[in-house]
């Protein structure tokens, strides 16, 4: 089983819509949990970090569920700029940072 | 955050040669990173670079094919060695702030293709 799992993409959403996307992990003594946005040909960037009660950025919304090993990203309102590969990032305690593969989405017009 | 560069931005080089990236960083940083994305994939830790003794390298990543120096809290590099087309990827340099270990930044990145 790979360390962190994304849905498989690519997600086609029309502007306006909600999208939701899944990761799991499978270290449980990983310590903090990240969103970034990856734009094509560019660096990852941070997105939002993600805390056990869950936390929200304008329309982004981040949540954990350390029971299951669960994090989520859910985008209200999707906007153009929206379009870009998210990468769900992991930090197992004592150890670096590990990346999901990532899920692409498409906000279309 | 950090206001992070990379050079070259991009470069084709020839099998067999050898290409070193610079990362430079406008501020001290406690945990320099180098990382590789090759094409539709996600990213991998190639190693950490530490300031003054050898960098610590990932399984599957070696020192002969990617030495890397950090000679200050600013600055490193890391050189592709005897370079395939295999080598063909992104390579990122990314850096942990002081007080902020658990969060990454990273600089634009270098585009190298090998034929």
């Amino acid at each position: 089983r790979k360390e962190v799992e994304q849905d498989p993409g690519p997600f086609n959403v029309p502007e306006g819509a909600t999208v939701a996307f899944n990761c799991t992990y499978s270290n449980s003594a990983s310590q903090s949990f990240f969103w970034y946005r990856q734009d094509c040909r560019k660096e990852p960037k941070l997105l939002m970090s993600v805390y056990s009660s869950g936390n929200e950025d304008g329309r982004f919304t981040a949540q954990l569920n350390r029971a299951s090993q669960y994090i989520s990203l859910l985008i209200r309102d999707s906007k153009l700029s929206d379009s870009a590969t998210y990468l769900c990032v992991v930090n197992p305690y004592g150890q670096n940072f590990v990346f999901g593969p990532g899920t692409r989405l498409s906000v279309l017009p | 955050s950090a206001v992070i560069s990379q050079k070259p931005s991009r470069d084709i080089c020839q099998r067999g040669t050898s290409l070193t990236i610079q990362c430079q960083v406008d501020s001290q940083v406690t945990m320099m990173f180098w990382y590789r994305q090759q094409p539709g994939q996600s990213l991998t830790l190639i190693a950490t670079a530490n300031q003054g003794s050898e960098a610590t390298y990932e399984s599957g990543f070696v020192i002969d094919k990617f030495p890397i120096s950090r000679p200050n809290l600013t600055f490193s590099t890391l050189t592709v060695s005897n370079m395939s087309p295999e080598d063909s990827s992104i390579y990122l340099c990314s850096v942990a702030l002081a007080g902020v270990t658990d969060t990454q930044y990273f600089g634009p990145g270098t585009r190298l293709t090998v034929l």
